[in-house]
């Protein structure tokens, strides 16, 4: 079975643009969230989506926001980029079923965005 | 409200030494806890969870961990460090009937020596 994948891997922005980070589900896997590592923290969650629709969120600003397309892939979009915003973007897959504190999140091995 | 500490930012053993990596929750509903391993450039990778069965779970690679409800404690050991145990290991909860949010804790750095 195939993984969690991210799209890009590495880039850089600069502040006030905008970006998008792209990710594929594990087959089988019908939610996604993503999350946000700052340097030397623990990630954070951002949100989630199920059935395309938004599906829980962390503390961030509208500014962030998301997809879920038909075939459970994601993206994430961040808008007006500061420089806080620098971080590993992490985006995780699992599958929705009756206890879903207990499911395993798949993770993917992340987009490490820099703003300058 | 759910939280996660983990003690100690870095940890330091010797190859075939005990690894002993702390972990405290808060929540005010039975949680599910989890450990997660991060290997440089690489996404996290699950280790082992607690769901409410046995309290005493076994992981992959040689780890476990104890729930201990009285000390809302959930420490993940390995009898013996290898050096390719080197990682950063992340403990988190999510609340049992929620949808898959995790809290992590900040994350615990494993260095292991000849």
């Amino acid at each position: 079975e195939t993984g969690v994948t991210q799209s890009p891997t590495h880039l850089i922005k600069t502040r006030g643009q905008q970006v998008t980070l792209r990710c594929s589900s594990q087959s089988g896997h019908n939610t996604v969230s993503w999350y946000q590592q700052a340097l030397g923290q623990g990630p954070q969650f951002i949100f989630q989506y199920y059935r395309e629709e938004e599906n829980g969120r962390g503390n961030f600003p509208p500014r962030f926001s998301g997809l879920q397309f038909p075939n459970y892939s994601s993206e994430l979009n961040v808008n007006a980029l500061e420089l806080d915003d620098s971080a590993l973007y992490l985006c995780a897959s699992s599958p929705r079923t009756g206890s879903s504190g207990a499911n395993v999140l798949t993770f993917g091995a992340g987009s490490r965005l820099t703003v300058l | 409200a759910q939280s996660v500490t983990q003690l100690g930012s870095h940890v330091s053993v010797s190859e075939g030494a005990l690894v002993l990596l702390r972990c405290n929750y808060s929540s005010s509903v039975p949680p599910y806890l989890f450990w997660y391993v991060q290997y440089p450039n690489q996404g996290l990778q699950l280790l082992l969870k607690y769901t409410s069965a046995a309290t005493l779970v076994k992981g992959i690679n040689g780890f476990e961990a104890e729930f201990k409800k009285s000390e809302t404690s959930f420490h993940l050991t390995k009898p013996s460090a290898h050096m390719s145990d080197a990682a950063e290991y992340f403990c988190a909860v999510s609340q049992s009937g929620g949808y898959n949010k995790l809290i992590f804790g900040a994350g615990t750095r494993l260095a292991v020596h000849p």
